[in-house]
């Protein structure tokens, strides 16, 4: 069965700095990942995804993701945290009926 | 926005009641899914109906039940309510079914138990 660890319920970051959530899976198959960014009060929304192709994949906002098999990871970054990238960030693994399991989810905090 | 849209956005109701959400998926969607996010659980897929008919189970407890209109509007209901079913209820909708097509999620209805 597909599973997902984010390292880290909260990060700290100051602005201007280096993101950096991390994301493990376990998949008995070759797995779709998905990073998804919950704003206060609001829905989750897609910022990237890996499904096939290329192992770095570019989101929205400036998020990046590299696909790692020998590491089982699926970490996000931002080369430069931004005041608005505060939110909660949660990692996915698609499995074979498309529904997402999702990590515990890691809170972002960005410092000024 | 993402275009699905649920009602109602919050919801307050005391333990042993019956309520249901709803929830309207992007125009041309036919795959709808629910997620409950809670505290103690984090975000869990609950059911999934494919252009009417359920396709996948996860955690749902007997007390909940769903189900998709031939308009493709879905409903979840949660009967005989306990405390620990206060939750976010998010619900999702995808394009076809036979690829890994982004899930757009509405805002979420806040239920709380009391």
């Amino acid at each position: 069965a597909q599973s997902v660890t984010q390292l880290g319920s909260h990060v700290s970051v100051s602005e201007g700095a280096l993101v950096l959530l991390r994301c493990n899976y376990s998949s008995s198959v070759p797995p779709y990942l998905f990073w998804y960014v919950q704003y206060p009060n609001q829905g989750l929304q897609l910022l990237l995804k890996y499904t096939t192709g290329a192992t770095l994949v570019k989101g929205i906002n400036g998020f990046e993701a590299e696909f790692k098999k020998s590491e089982t990871s699926f970490h996000l970054t931002k080369p430069s945290a931004h005041m608005s990238d505060a939110a909660e960030y949660f990692c996915a693994v698609g499995d074979s009926s498309y529904k997402l399991i999702f990590g515990s989810g890691t809170r972002l905090l960005v410092r000024p | 926005d993402s275009g699905v849209t649920q009602t109602p956005k919050h919801l307050i109701t005391a333990t042993g009641q019956r309520v249901t959400l709803r929830c309207s998926p992007r125009s041309g969607d036919l795959s709808v899914y629910w997620y409950q996010q809670s505290l103690d659980q984090g975000l869990q897929f609950l059911i999934q109906y494919y252009n009417g008919e359920e396709r996948a189970k996860g955690n749902i407890l007997e007390r909940f039940s769903a189900q998709q209109f031939p308009d493709l509007h879905s409903e979840l209901n949660l009967s005989s309510l306990e405390l620990g079913d206060s939750a976010l209820y998010f619900c999702a909708s995808m394009s076809g079914g036979s690829t890994y097509n982004e899930q757009f999620f509405g805002p979420g209805t806040r239920l709380t138990v009391l």
